[in-house]
């Protein structure tokens, strides 16, 4: 079936850098994606989303980047801190269906 | 923000008894309650979707008899591990759209941590 995955499983940053978390889905009809956030022992928390009818999207120090044309999604995080260590997971939906995880990278942070 | 409780955050119990837990939206009404597993180190695996006033819909391989659903209002889902045994200790997460639309954000709430003995 169709599944959203990740390029790296995991990913080690220093404090102050700029992270970049990548996610490849296969879903050519998905319209809808989100990153997720999730700490040990958490649920995942809600970052950014963006629909297929943009290429970026930006936050409060997170911007999504999304490539349709080789079906391809990243999360950046600018000026990383060591609260930015988790899991992230990206997920994707098409119109009123259900949201399909990614297996999830681990950023960690040094300080 | 919208908010979904889950209730307890953690629980263990003997192999062979049954265990509920309780997902809440707190501020915002959800007419569908998703019910996740997430095995350790692994990504979340949707096992039911959960809809008020009507049957849980169960993705496969996932015994409905086992994981009982219940919708009862806009506000509450349930998931009832019955009979539970070791292989189903893992982290159950509850999760619910804040909007009336599939193209909104899908809240979590915090898991709950179950270990079967």
């Amino acid at each position: 079936g169709e599944s959203v995955g990740l390029h790296l499983p995991t990913l080690s940053v220093q404090e102050g850098d700029n992270s970049i978390i990548n996610c490849a889905y296969s879903n050519s009809a998905s319209d809808y994606f989100i990153w997720y956030k999730q700490e040990s022992g958490k649920g995942p928390q809600f970052i950014i989303d963006i629909r297929s009818n943009m290429d970026k999207r930006q936050g409060q120090r997170v911007t999504v980047l999304l490539n349709k044309t080789v079906k391809h999604l990243s999360l950046q995080i600018a000026a990383t801190q060591p609260g930015d260590s988790a899991v992230y997971f990206c997920a994707e939906s098409t119109s009123g269906s259900r949201l399909t995880f990614g297996e999830g990278t681990q950023l960690t942070v040094n300080p | 923000g919208a908010v979904v409780s889950q209730h307890p955050s953690w629980v263990i119990c003997k192999s062979g008894t049954s265990v509920k837990i309780e997902c809440r939206s707190l501020d915002f009404q959800a007419t569908t309650m998703f019910w996740y597993r997430q095995f350790p180190k692994q990504s979340l695996m949707l096992m039911a979707t959960s809809n008020e006033g009507s049957k849980a819909t169960y993705e496969q391989g996932v015994e409905k008899d086992k994981f009982l659903i219940n919708h009862a209002s806009l506000t509450l889902s349930t998931l009832t591990v019955t009979s539970a045994h070791p292989e189903d200790s893992s982290f159950y997460i509850c999760s619910a759209y804040s909007g009336i639309s599939y193209n909104s954000p899908l809240h979590f709430g915090n898991g709950t941590r179950l270990t079967v003995t």
